[in-house]
């Protein structure tokens, strides 16, 4: 499975972005930066992916570096309800039939 | 939005019996998945399944597991046997069939084998 590798756990105050780094520095160039969350333990939750560019939806904000081996999930506000641990996945082109989860970064979101 | 139901939510059954945990993936999806998490522990993949055929399994997915698509919309795990280690979340897990496509996770079943 690709390798990727997030610091256990991180605080942001509410209100402020959270900047959340994800190594990964053994991704190939087919492969795509995905970036789940999981609220306690409900279902894991789809947040954003991307290949190269950087990327924007409603939720988030992915930033990619140039040479791929590193990327940054941001969320612009964080709010209380964003706590949750968030997870960074490589999706390979050769098994891109599952998702890997490795143990993420709780993002401990406080008032 | 289209969203990935599991039925039940909770369900507690004795050690040896068999339970089928029942998922409706997305409808146009076409990869299904199943993941269990353990109390505190990591969400762990069990099992992809793409036209009608398993495409691939981890090593925790033994002979004690099966996984069904019956009837075009349902999409089922089958435990023939339970064992007090398989206590866990079971999440059900639906994508299309490219690498630039999401997976979207059901709530989940808590399962409990008393």
């Amino acid at each position: 499975d690709a390798k990727t590798t997030q610091p256990p756990s991180m605080d942001c105050a509410e209100g402020r972005a959270a900047n959340l780094p994800c190594n990964h520095s053994t991704i190939s160039g087919n492969e795509y930066v995905y970036w789940y969350r999981q609220i306690h333990s409900q279902g894991p939750q789809y947040i954003i992916h991307g290949l190269k560019n950087n990327e924007t939806n409603e939720m988030a904000s992915l930033i990619i570096t140039e040479d791929r081996k590193s990327s940054t999930l941001i969320l612009p506000h964080a709010t209380l309800r964003d706590t949750a641990v968030y997870y960074c996945i490589v999706r390979t082109q050769y098994n891109f039939n599952k998702f890997y989860f490795g143990s993420g970064t709780k993002l401990n979101v406080k008032p | 939005e289209p969203e990935v139901t599991q039925t039940p939510s909770h369900q507690v059954t004795q050690m040896g019996q068999e339970v089928i945990l029942r998922c409706v993936p997305i409808s146009n999806h076409l990869y299904f998945y199943w993941y269990r998490q353990i109390l505190g522990q990591k969400v762990e993949f069990l099992v992809s399944f793409y036209n009608n055929e398993i495409s691939e399994k981890s090593e925790i997915f033994d002979d004690q597991f099966s996984v069904e698509r019956p009837d075009g919309s349902n999409f089922t795990l089958k435990i023939r046997s339970t064992k007090l280690e398989d206590s866990a979340m079971y999440f059900c897990a639906s994508s299309g069939d490219s690498q630039n496509t999401e997976a979207f996770f059901g709530q989940g079943t808590r399962l409990t084998v008393v």
